[in-house]
């Protein structure tokens, strides 16, 4: 069935790299997607990477999706303490699949990032 | 400015009452869907509604019970058959199945 796995908790310093990993089930999903969710918030959409996509970045963040391996990583350079939160990632599939057009959620992992 | 409300961010219940929670959006979204966080847990989905009048059942929809008269308004009803009520619950919307959703900022339910 369709899956989607992380990670729980990631700690990193200020100023460091972060890197969060993912990994999925299902190798027919049409786009990837990374979200935030800050303390008592709704979530908020990142970036998402097509899956005819090897590599997408967007200022400090690089997502690298390796679909060999199902396997879909968030990096985060430069990390500040406004990064800590929960990260999210989701994929979609097709409609034609069940649970297909919506998404699916991982766990989420928790990032602290200490000064 | 467009966007997703939820609406109360937080709300308290006594054992064995009904509450409904509020969800309106105003970005002509198609598509919206309910979902319950707990802690450790992610995010596991209620209902979800693709078009006006018109609903469908997630992976936990026992004990509760939505309603979609309108495109903006998708709200959600806890009942007293719902045994665990307590978690933050989120709305979303997307203009239709295979996008990106849009979120609002959550309630949190708590049973007194």
């Amino acid at each position: 069935g369709e899956d989607v796995e992380q990670s729980l908790f990631l700690s990193v310093r200020e100023g460091d790299s972060s890197v969060i990993n993912c990994t999925y089930t299902d190798s027919s999903s049409t786009y990837l997607y990374w979200y935030k969710q800050e303390p008592g918030a709704g979530l908020q959409l990142l970036t998402y990477i097509f899956s005819n996509m090897d590599m997408k970045q967007d200022q400090r963040l690089t997502v690298l999706l390796n679909k060999k391996d199902k396997h879909l990583s968030l990096r985060i350079a430069d990390t500040q303490t406004g990064d800590s939160a929960i990260y999210f990632c989701a994929e979609i599939l097709p409609p034609i699949y069940n649970q297909g057009g919506k998404l699916i959620f991982g766990q989420g992992t928790e990032l602290s990032v200490k000064p | 400015d467009g966007g997703i409300t939820q609406s109360p961010k937080y709300l308290f219940r006594k054992e064995g009452q009904n509450v409904t929670l509020s969800c309106e959006q105003n970005l002509n979204h198609d598509a919206m869907y309910w979902y319950r966080q707990d802690p450790g847990q992610g995010l596991r989905l209620i209902y979800y509604s693709q078009i006006v009048n018109d609903f469908q059942k997630g992976d936990i929809a026992e004990g509760y019970s939505v309603s979609r008269e309108k495109k903006e308004s998708f709200p959600l009803t806890v009942t007293s058959a719902q045994k665990n009520p307590t978690a933050f619950y989120l709305c979303a919307s997307s203009p239709g199945e295979g996008d990106g959703y849009t979120f609002g900022s959550g309630t949190r339910l708590t049973v007194v």
